[in-house]
């Protein structure tokens, strides 16, 4: 069983540039969660989505949107980037949302120059 | 909403002994508590989770403890061994419908 997918694994973007992260879940699971992980911070939730609707958002700004298709691949865009953003971006993929087992994706590094 | 804290931040011990991480909830309708280890540039792994219903499980050397009074839980490492070094982070899950993870451990088992 293949496990979680993030493309791409690296990223280096200029400020006020857009990106968009990629990530496929396991076959058979319908939530897809986003975490920006900085060092000392941990992992930050971003948002979950369950079967193409966004069930909960994290304490970020507007800049930060994402969305899941019909094959419950989730893609997370940020826009008009900040030196800040520079983080590693985690997708986790599980079968139903938050109270059970998630699977994390190796994870996309991202640094904004 | 909820609120994961974790400590201590940093943790050194030598190869045998025991390591023991806490973490406090704020959130009293969280349900369900996963530890995950996260080596060094890879992804965090589960390695053991908790529900309300349970107050200790245990996996080989791994044990996690929930005290739902209190709002904390805790994972204890016994024989650690030098692949146990990483970072160590405990979440939490219920109210909030979210999965609120801590800051991590940095956990280091000196040979």
């Amino acid at each position: 069983k293949a496990g979680v997918t993030q493309t791409p694994r690296y990223l280096i973007k200029t400020r006020g540039q857009q990106v968009t992260l990629s990530c496929s879940p396991i076959s058979g699971h319908r939530s897809v969660s986003w975490y920006q992980q900085t060092p000392g911070q941990g992992l930050q939730f971003l948002f979950e989505y369950f079967s193409e609707t966004q069930r909960n958002k994290g304490n970020f700004p507007g800049r930060f949107s994402g969305r899941q298709f019909s094959n419950s691949r989730s893609e997370m865009n940020v826009s008009t980037l900040e030196l800040g953003d520079s983080a590693l971006y985690l997708c986790a993929s599980s079968v139903r949302p938050f109270n059970t087992e998630a699977f994390f994706g190796q994870g996309t590094r991202l640094t904004v120059v | 909403g909820e609120n994961v804290e974790q400590h201590p931040s940093t943790l050194s011990v030598q190869e045998g002994d025991s390591a023991v991480i806490k973490c406090t909830y704020s959130d009293s309708a969280s349900n369900y508590f996963p530890w995950y280890k996260q080596e060094l540039g890879k992804r965090p792994q589960l390695i053991i989770d908790i529900r309300s219903n349970v107050g200790e499980k245990k996996d080989q050397r791994i044990a996690v403890t929930l005290n739902k009074t209190a709002k904390h839980f805790s994972l204890h490492i016994t024989e650690t061994q030098p692949e146990d070094s990483a970072v160590y982070f405990c979440a939490a899950a219920g109210g909030s419908e979210k999965l609120v993870f801590g800051k991590g451990t940095k956990l280091t088992v000196n040979p």
